[in-house]
């Protein structure tokens, strides 16, 4: 069956250490990864897109990297900080009709002062 | 700017009745959807609309219809709500485009009881 995989279990770090979330999937050929942030309670916010012929993408603290070959990406924050503790959620284009955006479960980020 | 608008934030009804999610947005995007979030399950694509008067299902669409008689309003019906159908919901718009960012509502919480 095709899958969006994210470590369901939280994420604890220390302030200022660095984060990696890591996506896989299996069955799917996406023209482009998505992360997006969710707060408890909001809704999702769009961070970063990466395409398939880009190995990474930066954005200030942000860092997103895409392997087609093992079918992952990982989402690394630097120097992280108390206020990027959330919900972190990738999604593929499962069909790359920009129809059917398909999410990951979340990883949920702890970052400890 | 209002992005996109979702009522009612919270909603509690029996099992049986009937009630419509609202949505709408002032981006002019064509391209419209509603997801479920549901706790280990992240968010479900439910329906979707690419522009006004066209409508299609998405993962989960079984107890739940849409229609889009305006590009700036895609409301989502329960027809007789069940106790599954407990949910977060969350509506979200796009720019035509695909690969382009993704806005999403603040989400309306409903209990079927």
């Amino acid at each position: 069956s095709q899958k969006i995989e994210q470590n369901s279990e939280a994420l604890n770090i220390q302030e200022g250490k660095t984060a990696t979330l890591t996506c896989n999937y299996t069955n799917y050929s996406p023209a482009y990864l998505q992360w997006y942030r969710q707060d408890p309670g909001r809704g999702p916010v769009f961070l970063l897109l990466i395409r398939e012929n880009e190995k990474e993408k930066r954005k200030e603290r942000l860092k997103v990297t895409f392997d087609t070959t093992l079918k992952q990406s990982l989402f690394h924050i630097t120097a992280s900080q108390p206020a990027d503790s959330a919900t972190y959620l990738c999604a593929l284009d499962i069909n790359n009709a920009g129809n059917m955006l398909t999410f990951g479960g979340g990883t949920r980020l702890m970052v400890k002062p | 700017n209002a992005g996109v608008t979702q009522t009612p934030k919270f909603q509690v009804l029996k099992t049986g009745q009937s009630m419509t999610l609202q949505c709408a947005q002032d981006m002019n995007h064509e391209y419209m959807s509603w997801y479920r979030q549901d706790p280990g399950m992240g968010l479900r694509l439910i329906h979707y609309s690419v522009g006004a008067g066209i409508t299609d299902q998405g993962e989960v669409p079984n107890g739940y219809n849409v229609s889009r008689s305006t590009t700036e309003d895609f409301p989502l019906r329960l027809l007789s709500a069940a106790p599954s159908q407990t949910s977060v919901y969350f509506c979200a718009s796009r720019p035509g485009i695909s690969g382009n960012t993704i806005y999403f509502g603040e989400g309306s919480w409903l209990t079927v009881v």
